[in-house]
């Protein structure tokens, strides 16, 4: 199974509401990082939390980790037509060497 | 600033044809490279990663190989391409260990 898990798979809201996403994770990590895919385009990233922190913020976005619980949220808060777009999570393994493991994705549409 | 370029940006193939992508990296010197294949509406799945020039890692048995023969240059090829092939490309690269990565524009291959 994957070492990250997105929940939902897929998320539709109306434009100025919140939309939270959640990542789930099996093994320890160093840090979570949070990337924005828009459709046919490379990954944007957006957040790195690293495993000693519980929360960071960026403009709209939130970003919790819980270790014990082994899962992360994102919130983007006021939601924008333009943030229609898939969200990654990506763990660093403690045990990873030099690379992330990317989750499946949750597919975000924000409608005007 | 850094920036990454990955070339073509969508590329049409017969089974058993050979197959080059190139990525280079420029404004920084000795970053990790990543190769990623991300099938449609799907998550990334790492192909191979390099640390240094020479020094690829293979993370997934399969058709595809990878070479690093200069500091900021990262190139996937095939011998003789399969239909499962098809896919999107990514190329990526970060300053170490589960830093922050940073994307290219990605290449579409349709294999055929």
């Amino acid at each position: 199974s994957q070492q990250g898990e997105e929940d939902p798979q897929a998320l539709s809201i109306q434009e100025g509401e919140n939309a939270t996403m959640n990542c789930s994770y099996k093994t320890s990590i160093n840090n979570l990082q949070w990337y924005r895919q828009n459709s046919g385009r490379g990954l944007v990233h957006l957040i790195l939390i690293r495993s000693n922190e519980r929360e960071k913020h960026s403009g709209r976005l939130r970003v919790t980790l819980d270790t014990s619980k082994k899962s992360s949220s994102l919130l983007i808060t006021a939601s924008r037509a333009a943030d229609t777009a898939s969200y990654f999570c990506a763990t660093g393994l403690i045990q990873g060497a030099q690379k992330l493991v990317f989750g499946q994705g949750t597919r975000l549409t924000i409608n005007p | 600033s850094q920036t990454i370029h990955q070339w073509p940006a969508t590329l049409v193939q017969p089974v058993g044809s050979p197959l080059s992508l190139e990525c280079t990296v420029e404004g920084t010197s000795n970053p990790n490279l990543y190769w990623y294949r991300q099938a449609a509406g799907r998550g990334l799945q790492l192909l191979f990663y390099s640390v240094g020039i020479g020094q690829i890692s293979s993370e997934v048995p399969q058709n595809l190989s990878a070479s690093r023969p200069q500091d900021r240059q990262f190139i996937l090829s095939s011998k003789k391409l399969l239909l499962s092939d098809s896919g999107f490309y990514l190329c990526a690269w970060s300053t170490g260990k589960q830093e922050t990565q940073y994307f290219g524009p990605g290449t579409r291959l349709l294999v055929l």
